[in-house]
């Protein structure tokens, strides 16, 4: 039962044009969700996290939307870089709990 | 250094062969957490340990896992009789403390049995 969905296995974008990477989660105690990105032959590292009190934060080029109501979460890069190309996962825990869910990832490409 | 590290990089083994898997955190930091990604998966919680709090062990696939923190520091992830599906890319991180936020994660441990 995967409970943290990345239903989109890759995207390939622009540089300079906007990346949109989408999550949806089933676990309604689920409060507090993080990005990573991830190169290859690294391990994770980390973006940028949202409470579940708020809809929005930003940082820089990165800003992450979240919808509550439909237990979805969307990561926007803007402008994308070529740099940005790497794996996206996101993540998410609930409560006392803490342990991250992970999603499976998404592969961003960004063209030069 | 001031990351997590972890070691071997790579291991390639036998199937039946136990394994051991090394992870160094960042000092300091009272959680440590041992993930594992399979070929086209997300990120596998296996365990995880919090100060001297016994550890969360929900996450092993079998008794053939097991994991042990020395001294609230380095920590050994163990596999015994090592299974084809038992490859994967296992991640350690660590985290000033319990609870949601950031955790940062060493570049892993590929493991291959053959």
């Amino acid at each position: 039962d995967q409970q943290v969905k990345q239903n989109s296995p890759s995207l390939s974008v622009q540089e300079g044009r906007i990346s949109i990477l989408n999550c949806d989660y089933t676990n309604s105690m689920f409060d507090y969700f993080l990005w990573y990105k991830k190169y290859p032959a690294e391990g994770p590292t980390f973006l940028i996290s949202i409470s579940s009190i708020k809809d929005k934060n930003e940082d820089g080029r990165f800003t992450v939307f979240l919808n509550k109501s439909a237990k979805h979460l969307s990561l926007h890069i803007v402008p994308s870089q070529p740099g940005d190309s790497a794996v996206y996962f996101c993540a998410a825990s609930g409560g006392s709990n803490y342990k991250l869910t992970f999603g499976k990832g998404t592969l961003l490409t960004v063209n030069p | 250094g001031a990351g997590v590290s972890q070691s071997p990089s790579n291991k390639v083994t036998e199937k039946g062969k136990d394994v051991e898997l090394r992870c160094d955190p960042i000092s300091g930091h009272t959680a440590l957490y041992w993930y594992r990604q399979s070929l086209g998966q997300g990120l596998e919680f296996l365990i995880y340990f919090q100060g001297n709090s016994a550890p969360d062990k929900s996450g092993l696939p079998s008794d053939r896992f097991s994991a042990e923190r020395t001294g609230g520091s380095v920590s050994t992830l163990t596999i015994q009789r090592t299974q084809q599906e038992d490859s994967a890319v296992y991640l350690c991180a660590s985290s000033l403390m319990a609870g949601p936020g950031e955790l940062f994660f060493g570049e892993g441990s590929r493991l291959t049995v053959l």
